[in-house]
């Protein structure tokens, strides 16, 4: 059982590039969720899907867009990467906001640079 | 708006010393975790906080919950190197059954344990 898979671990990426961080689950769960953490800070939510074809923004959405087009995946794109977007991004996803116990599984990160 | 708030945010401790890192939140809410981190790692779950009251613990830490005066406390009994890492709580956004599992995350605590 995989859990939650982040991929790439780590990018460097030019200022005005584009890319997509790739975040896939395999428990079935219908919530899904990106947080990006700067350092010595807490997390902060971009995006979140709360199943295939429905995603909402969350705290800090500017500068990226996401899709759900399967339960399983819930890519983050990047467009015209700028230096404030140097961070690491963390993939998670929950069961149920109705069965709280469970809580968030997380991805292992994705550490974005970009210069 | 929910708003969380940790302290200390650093904390440098002996070992087997007693300390507290506290969790402070602004708004009702029906769910608290706490997460540790290790350096460039995920997020490992703590404990899930459900109930005014809760208690839970796990070896040398113990966390605790009060909703009425909204607040969390972690407490970390005669601490150990092993122990030294961030320190997240998170609180769950409590809007009636919308909130679909969404948590803000405090600012972390970094907690080194020396010898």
């Amino acid at each position: 059982n995989a859990g939650v898979t982040q991929t790439p671990k780590f990018r460097i990426l030019k200022i005005g590039q584009s890319m997509t961080l790739q975040c896939a689950q395999d428990m079935n769960h219908n919530y899904m969720y990106w947080y990006r953490q700067d350092p010595g800070m807490g997390l902060k939510l971009i995006y979140y899907s709360v199943g295939a074809g429905i995603t909402d923004k969350g705290e800090v959405p500017n500068g990226y867009n996401v899709s759900r087009s399967t339960t399983e995946d819930f890519p983050l794109r990047l467009e015209l990467a700028a230096p404030s977007q140097t961070s690491v991004y963390f993939c998670a996803s929950s069961y149920s906001a109705a069965e709280p116990r469970y809580g968030y599984t997380f991805g292992s990160g994705t550490r974005l640079t970009v210069v | 708006e929910l708003k969380v708030e940790q302290n200390p945010l650093f904390l440098s401790m002996q070992e087997g010393k007693n300390y507290t890192i506290y969790c402070n939140y602004s708004t009702t809410s029906d769910r608290l975790y706490w997460y540790r981190q290790d350096p460039g790692k995920s997020l490992e779950s703590l404990f899930v906080l459900l109930s005014n009251g809760a208690v839970k613990q796990e070896g040398r830490l113990m966390a605790s919950l009060d909703t009425k005066a909204r607040l969390s406390t972690l407490h970390i009994t005669a601490a150990v190197h092993d122990l030294s890492a961030t320190y997240f709580c998170a609180v769950g956004h409590n809007a009636g059954g919308t909130s679909y599992g969404k948590l803000t995350f405090g600012q972390g605590t970094i907690l080194t344990v020396h010898p």
